[in-house]
């Protein structure tokens, strides 16, 4: 069974700091995406990477899929208030079934 | 372009009762996923659907069925309602079946099993 972990669980920090989450796996996938998540709603894609190493920048938000597509980080520079909410990653097998394997969250707050 | 659209937004059943959720996927889009997300956690890959026929399932029960139409709206049915089916369904549609395929998400319906 394929598994994708997300550290950390739960994020609170003050704006202006800088973060990274990290989304690891035992298995290689495909492509992988990031999503953000806000109470009441469905996700929403922020990035999607396919190539071993991909960097993917987001204004302040830089995405990069590990060199043997097993793992995956976001870093958030300068946090701000918006940036609130929950980020799940999200695998697709190279099986080509193109289903997704989700993370398990990270949850972020922003404080003022 | 009208985005991914589900229906009802709130339902509230009793354990073994039956349950129908529905899906209009974005225009153009052939290929509905589902999801079940629990509270606190990322969303459970359900089955997948593509030019009407399943195409792909986790690891749910034959009690969770689906069905697609022509025009590629889906349906997900649950029998035997269990307590801990109470999650939030969403439903998920891509257009480009591809590794840069992308999926965009409904804002889910949210179900509780009291």
């Amino acid at each position: 069974t394929q598994l994708l972990e997300q550290s950390p669980q739960f994020l609170s920090i003050q704006e202006g700091e800088n973060l990274t989450v990290y989304c690891n796996s035992s298995s290689v996938f495909s492509s992988l995406q990031w999503y953000r998540q806000e109470p009441g709603e469905g996700p929403v894609l922020l990035v999607t990477v396919v190539t071993g190493g991909e960097v993917k920048k987001l204004k302040r938000l830089t995405f990069q899929f590990g060199d043997a597509r097993k793992d995956s980080s976001l870093h958030i520079t300068a946090a701000q208030p918006g940036d609130t909410g929950l980020y799940l990653c999200a695998g697709s097998p190279p099986s080509g079934t193109y289903k997704y394997i989700f993370g398990t969250g990270t949850r972020l707050k922003v404080l003022a | 372009e009208t985005g991914v659209t589900q229906s009802p937004t709130h339902l509230i059943k009793t354990r073994g009762q039956q349950v129908t959720l529905r899906c209009s996927s974005q225009s153009g889009h052939n290929t509905v996923s589902w999801y079940q997300q629990a509270l606190g956690q990322g969303p459970q890959f359900i089955f997948q659907y593509y030019r009407e026929e399943e195409n792909g399932r986790g690891n749910f029960p034959p009690r969770f069925s689906g069905l697609q139409f022509p025009n590629y709206s889906s349906e997900l049915n649950v029998n035997a309602l269990e307590l801990d089916d109470s999650a939030l369904y969403l439903c998920a549609s891509t257009g480009i079946r591809g590794p840069r395929d992308e999926q965009f998400f409904g804002p889910g319906t949210r179900l509780t099993v009291l």
